[in-house]
């Protein structure tokens, strides 16, 4: 079983439309979790940290659930500009960083 | 405004003549981190700096190598690229298990 597993997609949505995107971890004893975004050849870029409790950034609502080992990633309201490779980031709180393989998504006009 | 710093951002280098990239960091953070990452995979950690404690992933070739002069500066030495070491090379820092910030990137191709 991979440590950190991700649906690659791609996942083709029209604008306007709501996307979530699942992650699940091995490691029970992770510590930190993260989403993060990489366009085409540059490097990823911090989304928001995922917590226990779910967190909300605009258009973006993150959630973590320890017993089931998974973390999500929704998106309400797709923009063309959300076009992205999203990567799932788990820290097992020894600096083990392990990225999962990204979900492309393609927003459609 | 505080970053990371990659040098260059593109290298291109014959096979098997040793190389050496370069990553700056203004933040202060006490690790520092190299991924290699090929076309649609993911990043893969080769090895982390904790303050200057090295830790190297168990499969990381011994081809690769790093050094950590100080708290800025991180380096990432291949000494014999074969075409397989064709990738994008990326810096990250962070505090502790906070999240952690990229460089741009070193994009490195083998002729």
């Amino acid at each position: 079983r991979k440590e950190v597993e991700q649906d690659p997609g791609p996942f083709n949505v029209p604008e306007g439309a709501t996307v979530a995107f699942n992650c699940t971890y091995s490691n029970s004893a992770s510590q930190s979790f993260f989403w993060y975004r990489q366009d085409c050849r540059k490097e990823p870029k911090l989304l928001m940290s995922v917590y226990s409790s779910g967190n909300e950034d605009g258009r973006f609502t993150a959630q973590l659930n320890r017993a089931s080992q998974y973390i999500s990633l929704l998106i309400r309201d797709s923009k063309l500009s959300d076009s992205a490779t999203y990567l799932c980031v788990v820290n097992d709180g020894y600096q083990k960083v392990t990225f999962g393989i990204g979900t492309k998504l393609q927003v459609i006009p | 405004d505080a970053m990371v710093i990659q040098n260059p951002r593109y290298q291109v280098t014959q096979f098997g003549k040793p190389v050496t990239l370069s990553c700056s960091q203004t933040l202060n953070h006490n690790v520092m981190y190299w991924y290699q990452q090929k076309s649609s995979q993911a990043p893969k950690l080769l090895f982390h700096y904790y303050d200057k404690d090295f830790n190297n992933e168990a499969d990381t070739p011994d081809n690769f190598q790093s050094r950590r002069p100080n708290t800025s500066f991180c380096f990432l030495d291949i000494r014999s690229p074969g075409l397989g070491d064709a990738a994008m090379y990326l810096c990250a820092t962070s505090r502790e298990v906070q999240p952690q910030h990229f460089g741009d990137g070193t994009r490195l191709s083998i002729l």
